[in-house]
């Protein structure tokens, strides 16, 4: 079974309006650690943010936020008043286990990513 | 600036021929791993190391090797075994004891097999 499931392939925004890009997970943890990267044509990955599996606060970064459901296991990206730079591939991680508690649990696993295209 | 350095960009390598991937982090760092990303895909662990001269396998790591002699260094090599080499390689790195456990990307290396 996948770990990180991203369902939209591809996603249209207009201009100034917000979308959600989904993201479900599948762990038997209760610690984990859920990133959400964007992955320009250039092909760097940046970090966009991170939600804990105990934080009890929706992480916020700027213009983006995770709507983190931990009993229906979904960490959705939202991203308000979308602009024309936000065009991108989106990509959903999971790190399971407490952070730096051993052999493994550094590794992240992705997504498929969801490629979002903002519309001027 | 602190940050990660990947070269070359694009590589082009024959068959047969084993090729080099540099990645170098100047964040001091402790953690360092090699992604491999196919078209269409997210990425995939080929190695990972948490500290010098110790690493580990990741999902992928058959027909690649990789080195740790220093901190701010993990080269990937791509050898000849590897039968379809032709991705994008990603490296990234995370240090020890931060807030969060985030990887940091560099901006990659695209490799083709000619």
């Amino acid at each position: 079974a996948q770990k990180i499931t991203q369902t939209q392939p591809g996603m249209f925004v207009q201009e100034k309006e917000a979308v959600t890009l989904d993201c479900t997970y599948d762990t038997s943890d209760q610690s984990y650690g859920l990133f959400w990267y964007k992955q320009p044509s250039s092909g760097e990955m940046i970090f966009l943010i991170y939600q804990g599996s105990y934080d009890e606060q929706n992480a916020t970064e700027g213009r983006y936020s995770l709507n983190f459901q931990k009993a229906r296991k979904s960490a959705n990206l939202v991203i308000s008043a979308s602009q024309l730079g936000d065009s991108a591939m989106y990509f959903c991680a999971m790190r399971e286990g407490l952070a730096y508690s051993g052999a493994g649990s550094y590794q992240l696993t992705f997504g498929k990513g969801t490629k979002l295209s903002v519309i001027p | 600036d602190g940050g990660i350095t990947q070269s070359p960009k694009y590589l082009f390598r024959k068959e047969g021929q084993n090729v080099t991937l540099s990645c170098e982090q100047n964040l001091n760092h402790d953690a360092m791993y090699w992604y491999r990303q196919d078209p269409g895909q997210g990425l995939r662990l080929i190695y990972y190391s948490q500290i010098v001269n110790d690493f580990q396998k990741g999902d992928i790591a058959e027909g690649y090797s990789v080195s740790r002699e220093k901190k701010e260094s993990f080269p990937l090599t791509v050898t000849s075994a590897q039968k379809n080499p032709t991705a994008f390689y990603l490296c990234a790195s995370t240090g020890r004891f931060q807030s969060t456990d985030t990887q940091y990307f560099g901006p990659g290396t695209r490799l083709t097999v000619l």
